[in-house]
């Protein structure tokens, strides 16, 4: 495969429940963000990591938990989220952390919160 | 802070129309200016970029020039076709580490 993957692709989830987001990049990529695209509101950007390392957190609820283990994934961990969090959940790379640099962006995991 | 300011969709164009998606923003300093596309059930896609004023960014047949003095980022095309049916978004990168993204706008071209 080539370029960035999500998964799952869709998922619905009750308010008490556990989750988790997958991200994989196969660009060779050191930075990778996470967005949260709302129906009639701009993109989000909820975090940003380079070299595996966080560098931005834009005020996102604790409910919300990113990790990335290695330059190539990323995971977005979920609990007890309200029904105002469904949304399309954007992953991106870019080479570096500049944000000059082009993002490519994966196909988004369509979340729904019951 | 950075804003981008689009004009509100949806806009509906029959094939072979010329397109124009305004973009004006705010931002301090020189940012960088974006156009993504989104097309249905995909992630965004970037289409062109500028990085200093009057500098134009072209692809596909998608052209839209950096103005400063308006601080604008026009996207255009001459000749729409079906397939370019998606949702566009103009973006800057300023002072902030971030994208910041305007909200869109919806673009339906019949045949």
């Amino acid at each position: 495969e080539t370029g960035v993957t999500q998964t799952p692709r869709h998922l619905v989830m009750g308010m008490t429940n556990k989750k988790s987001l997958k991200c994989e990049q196969h660009l060779g990529h050191n930075a990778m963000y996470w967005y949260k695209q709302s129906a009639k509101k701009p993109l989000e950007l909820m975090f940003v990591y380079s070299l595996e390392e966080r560098v931005e957190n834009n005020s996102v609820p604790s409910r919300f938990s990113p990790e990335c283990p290695n330059s190539s994934h990323l995971f977005l961990h979920l609990h007890t989220l309200q029904p105002e969090d469904s949304a399309l959940y954007l992953c991106a790379s870019s080479r570096g952390g500049a944000t000059q640099e082009t993002q490519y962006f994966g196909p988004g995991t369509r979340l729904l919160v019951l | 802070g950075d804003s981008v300011t689009q004009m509100e969709g949806p806009v509906t164009l029959s094939e072979e129309a010329f397109l124009t998606i305004n973009c004006t923003y705010t931002a301090t300093g020189y940012p960088s200016l974006f156009w993504y596309v989104q097309y249905p059930g995909e992630g965004l896609q970037l289409l062109l970029k500028a990085t200093k004023a009057d500098d134009k960014g072209s692809n596909k047949g998608f052209e839209a020039t950096y103005r400063k003095e308006t601080t604008s980022f026009h996207l255009e095309k001459g000749s729409v076709q079906v397939s370019d049916s998606a949702v566009y978004f103009c973006a800057l990168s300023g002072s902030a580490r971030q994208l910041t993204f305007g909200s869109g706008t919806q673009l339906t071209v019949l045949p």
